[in-house]
């Protein structure tokens, strides 16, 4: 069974500067989606970035870009000039493939156990 | 996520008690989840339904019942709440694209 983990249940940045969360994993398999959703106060989990574990190169997404280390089991996220908006429940969550032969994903998530970041004014 | 429909998004019960959680979605996805989120522990699935007609555990499944009677609805009942249950409820779609569209989450306490 694939696991997930996130290492720093808190963090606290301050405005305008940048952050990493760290998120590891663990799974035999090659082929696979990675993500982190973003949960702020009011509830709702928002997907913020996704990264296929074929493709080298990082993904990037305005301010949120991920340092993906296939080898090394490893999946950080950094948030560059931080937003008093960022402050959330940061998740990390991983998917394997295959999809079903009609060629739709029904894979399940896998998610960490969450990280608390706080943006200070 | 105006695509996914959750009610109740609020509910406290009795021990005891049974109640159903409905998800309905306007998204068209063929696979839909029911996760639950407790502190420290993430989001743990609870059922999860490949398309209609068909429903498989998770990883947390007992005391809950699942029912997937046409692609738009994915329902979780819980028969006989217990205070372990007091929980915040998420139901999900699955993307094409691998990612999983979530629902408002419903809160629920058993006392």
């Amino acid at each position: 069974a694939q696991t997930v983990t996130q290492s720093q249940p808190e963090m606290s940045v301050q405005e305008a500067e940048t952050v990493t969360l760290s998120c590891t994993y663990d799974t035999s398999e090659n082929n696979y989606y990675l993500f982190w959703y973003k949960q702020p106060p009011s509830r709702q989990m928002i997907l913020v970035i996704r990264q296929e574990a074929y493709k080298q190169q990082n993904a990037t997404e305005n301010r949120f870009s991920v340092n993906f280390q296939k080898a090394a089991k490893s999946f950080s996220l950094k948030i560059s000039d931080s937003q008093l908006g960022d402050t959330a429940m940061y998740f990390c969550a991983f998917k394997q493939f295959p999809f079903n032969a009609g060629g739709t994903s029904y894979g399940k998530l896998t998610f960490g156990q969450g990280t608390i970041l706080t943006v200070h004014p | 996520n105006a695509g996914v429909t959750q009610t109740p998004k609020f509910q406290v019960l009795k021990t005891g008690q049974s109640m159903t959680l409905q998800c309905a979605q306007d998204m068209n996805h063929n696979s839909m989840y029911w996760y639950r989120q407790d502190p420290g522990m993430g989001l743990r699935l609870i059922y999860y339904s490949a398309s209609e007609g068909t429903t498989d555990k998770g990883e947390v499944p007992n005391g809950y019942n699942v029912s997937r009677l046409n692609k738009r609805e994915f329902s979780l009942r819980l028969e006989s709440a217990a205070p372990s249950q007091t929980s915040v409820y998420f139901c999900a779609l699955g993307a094409n694209t691998g990612e999983l569209f979530f629902g408002e989450g419903s809160r629920l306490t058993v006392l």
